[in-house]
C-alpha cells in the first residue's frame, strides 16, 4: 500500500526555518518525483515545488510566491523527501502535503514533467506565529 | 499573473449530473496544460480523481469523467452520489509551473 506521511510541522516563528519530512513507503521511492503543496486555513490548495527523480535528473522546480525561500531535496535510501523553508513568514502558516509524481511524463523546457500527482499525504501543519 | 477560475459553488441532485469547469485567464485551456482533478472532503487531503485531461486513477468510480469543453477543462459527475459532496480542485500545468483553481464546492441536494 503507497503511504506518504508528512512531518516536522508545528509552529515556527517568523523569519527562522523549518524543516518538514515526507516519508514514503509501499513503492520504490527512488523511481517517482515527489511534488509539495500547502493550503492555508480556510483556502485552497497551493503547488509549492516538485523534485525529480534520479533518473529524471533529480532536478528541482519552485512556485514563484516560494523561491529563494524554499529548496527540495531527497534521500532516496531512506525514501524521504524533504521540504526546507527558510526565513518564516505569517503567511507561510498552511497544511503541508506531499504527493507523489505519475509515472507518465512529458518534455517540455528542456525536462520531464509528470502527467500528474496520484497518491497524497495526509498534511503536516505549520503555524508560523510570534 | 495566471488566475485559473472554476465556479465557487454547484448544485445537484442525488442521481444527477453536474459538470465542473476550469478556465484560464492565458486563454483556452488544451491538452498540453495536463488538467488534473482533485477531490477534498473536509478535513481530508485532497485526493486524485482525473490526470490529463481524462485519466482515471484506478480509485476513481467511473461516473466520474475528465474532458475538454469550450476552451475549458471539464469534470463531470454523473449519477451523483451523496458521498461526492466535497470541494473540487483542477490544477493545470503552465510551462514550468502547476496552478490551482479556487475550488468549486459541490453539495448534493
Amino acid at each position: 500500500e503507497v503511504q506518504l506521511v508528512e512531518s516536522g510541522g508545528g509552529l515556527a516563528q517568523p523569519g527562522r526555518s523549518l524543516r518538514l519530512s515526507c516519508t514514503a513507503s509501499g513503492f520504490i521511492f527512488g523511481d517517482y518525483g515527489l511534488s509539495w503543496f500547502r493550503q492555508a486555513p480556510g483556502k485552497g490548495l497551493e503547488w509549492v515545488g516538485f523534485i525529480r527523480s534520479k533518473s529524471y535528473g533529480g532536478t528541482t522546480e519552485y512556485a514563484a510566491s516560494v523561491k529563494g525561500r524554499i529548496s527540495i531535496s531527497r534521500d532516496d535510501s531512506k525514501s524521504i523527501a524533504y521540504l526546507q523553508m527558510i526565513s518564516l513568514k505569517t503567511e507561510d502558516t498552511a497544511v503541508y502535503y506531499c504527493s507523489r509524481g505519475a509515472s507518465t511524463y512529458h518534455y517540455d523546457r528542456g525536462t520531464y514533467w509528470p502527467w500528474g500527482f496520484d497518491y497524497w499525504g495526509q498534511g503536516t501543519l505549520l503555524t508560523v506565529s510570534s | 499573473q495566471t488566475v485559473v477560475t472554476q465556479e465557487p459553488s454547484l448544485t445537484v441532485s442525488p442521481g444527477g449530473t453536474v459538470t465542473l469547469t476550469c478556465a484560464s485567464t492565458t486563454g483556452a485551456v488544451t491538452s498540453s496544460y495536463y488538467p488534473t482533478w482533485f477531490q477534498q472532503k473536509p478535513g481530508q487531503a485532497p485526493r486524485a480523481l482525473i490526470y490529463s485531461t481524462n485519466n482515471r486513477h484506478s480509485w476513481t468510480p467511473a461516473r466520474f469523467s475528465g474532458s475538454l469543453l469550450g476552451g475549458k477543462a471539464a469534470l463531470t459527475l454523473s449519477g451523483v452520489q451523496p458521498e461526492d459532496e466535497a470541494e473540487y480542485y483542477c490544477l493545470l500545468y503552465y510551462g514550468g509551473a502547476w496552478v490551482f483553481g479556487g475550488g468549486t464546492k459541490v453539495t448534493v441536494l
